[in-house]
């Protein structure tokens, strides 16, 4: 059973960078498969942050491209994101998940974290 | 950009048949995915590629494309279907969510 679990400080000061790593575990992320992250402020829809394979390849969102960093780390089964300059509207539910690529050019995720809430504030 | 649109809320009484829309112009050539989230929970994936179901999911889910919208449509809808439902789809470069549909048994 592929379980993914995201851990990172949960109170971030305006300015500064959010960072977050999301364990993966009943799966190989060296076996493929992408890997992304997803936002839900309160209240609100899902946000799509980025994406990452195994070979280091990322895909962000262009509305937030130039303040994340996904990287990825094979050795310890993990992958990561970094957010920069973060204002109070980043405060949100940070979910990590698989990324899955199918026929047609097209993307879901079938697998997902239990979600971490990291709040902007000083 | 493209934009995926959903009705904020949809009612159903128990034992009826819910179909909550998703509109966009990426839908007619696109494939699309529904996300259930109930309250305090991740979202799970009952559909995917308009109409395919992961394993476990339970048969009363299912969807539709018709031009430029999906469908989710629930068959005698139960209590615990009670939740937020997502449309997704990809188009090409970046993942687009729906706006949330919150159905309501």
């Amino acid at each position: 059973q592929v379980q993914l679990q995201e851990s990172g400080p949960g109170l971030v000061k305006p300015s500064e960078t959010l960072s977050l790593t999301c364990t993966v575990s009943g799966y190989s992320i060296s076996s493929g498969y992408y890997w992304g992250w997803i936002r839900q402020s309160p209240g609100k829809g899902l946000e799509w942050i980025g994406r990452i394979y195994r070979s280091g390849n990322t895909y962000y969102n262009p509305s937030l491209k130039t303040r994340v960093t996904i990287s990825v780390d094979t050795s310890k089964n993990q992958f990561s994101l970094k957010l920069s300059s973060v204002t109070a509207a980043d405060t949100a539910v940070y979910y990590c998940a698989r990324d899955r690529p199918l026929s047609g050019g097209y993307h879901d995720f079938d697998y997902w974290g239990q979600g971490t809430l990291v709040t902007v504030s000083s | 950009s493209y934009e995926l649109t959903q009705p904020p809320s949809v009612s159903v009484s128990p034992g009826q048949t819910a179909s909550i829309t998703c509109s966009g112009d990426i839908l007619g050539d696109k494939y699309a995915s529904w996300y259930q989230q109930k309250a305090g929970q991740s979202p799970v994936l009952v559909t995917y590629q308009n109409n395919r179901r992961p394993s476990g999911i339970p048969e009363r889910f299912s969807g539709s494309n018709s031009g430029n919208t999906v469908t989710l449509t629930i068959s005698g809808t139960q209590a615990v279907d009670e939740a937020d439902y997502y449309c997704q789809a990809w188009d090409g470069s970046t993942v687009l969510f729906g706006g949330g549909t919150k159905l309501t048994v």
